[in-house]
């Protein structure tokens, strides 16, 4: 099965509202942790990212915190705005090289 | 400095045909990645070359696929013949040779594969 979670979309919220995008995963040891971004007609942007527990990744007012106890890697956004319409995905370490990804979350913020 | 470039965007092709994906990674990148997202779910990693070399294909769902890199440079991915589960979005993505880790890969805009 996979090892993240992220929760469902869409997400839809309106201007200068607050996100959180919740992400749990499964691993043996501390794996790196991500969010990725896709931006409409564009390929997945790395948005932030976090190597041990407790590290805050944090990019363009978004935020996340490496939660060993929780295994969560939840991100936020304090005030969205409309060009933050996208998908969120959350990923980890797969070992070697490989990243393992969630399914993604879609965010749609309306004007 | 160009990104990782995909090519083509889009393909319809019918089921039992072949299709040939290609990807430039990033010049200087030895590392390159494919990826798969199949109906909305989660992207799913296939395989990584470093240079010419296969260094992990475990992602590969099957015998119909076939990924080269002759030559280190940029990568095919090849599908035959084409099954209707193959249609997603193919990803292809480059990094740096970087034995530390952690690696940041650099994303293409995707492939859209229609399987009719």
């Amino acid at each position: 099965g996979n090892s993240v979670t992220q929760m469902e979309g869409p997400v839809t919220l309106s201007e200068e509202a607050f996100l959180t995008i919740n992400c749990t995963y499964t691993a043996t040891g501390y794996p790196s942790l991500f969010w990725y971004v896709q931006y409409p007609g564009e390929g997945l942007q790395l948005l932030l990212k976090a190597t041990k527990a407790d590290d805050k990744g944090s990019n363009k007012g978004f935020e996340a915190t490496y939660r060993k106890e929780t295994t969560s890697f939840h991100l936020e956004k304090g005030s969205v705005q409309v060009s933050d319409s996208a998908v969120y995905f959350c990923a980890r370490g797969g070992g070697g090289f490989k990243t393992i990804f969630g399914a993604g979350t879609r965010l749609f913020v309306k004007a | 400095e160009a990104g990782v470039t995909q090519f083509p965007s889009h393909s319809v092709i019918e089921k039992g045909q072949t299709v040939t994906l290609r990807c430039d990674p990033i010049s200087g990148h030895d590392n390159l990645y494919w990826y798969r997202r199949v109906m909305g779910k989660e992207i799913k990693f296939l395989l990584h070359f470093v240079k010419e070399s296969k260094q992990d294909e475990s992602g590969m769902p099957n015998n119909r696929f076939l990924a080269e890199r002759t030559g280190g440079t940029y990568s095919t991915l090849k599908v035959q013949p084409a099954e209707l589960e193959d249609s997603g979005v193919y990803f292809c993505a480059s990094s740096q040779d970087d034995s530390q880790g952690p690696y940041e890969q650099y994303f293409g805009p995707g492939t859209r594969l229609t399987v009719t």
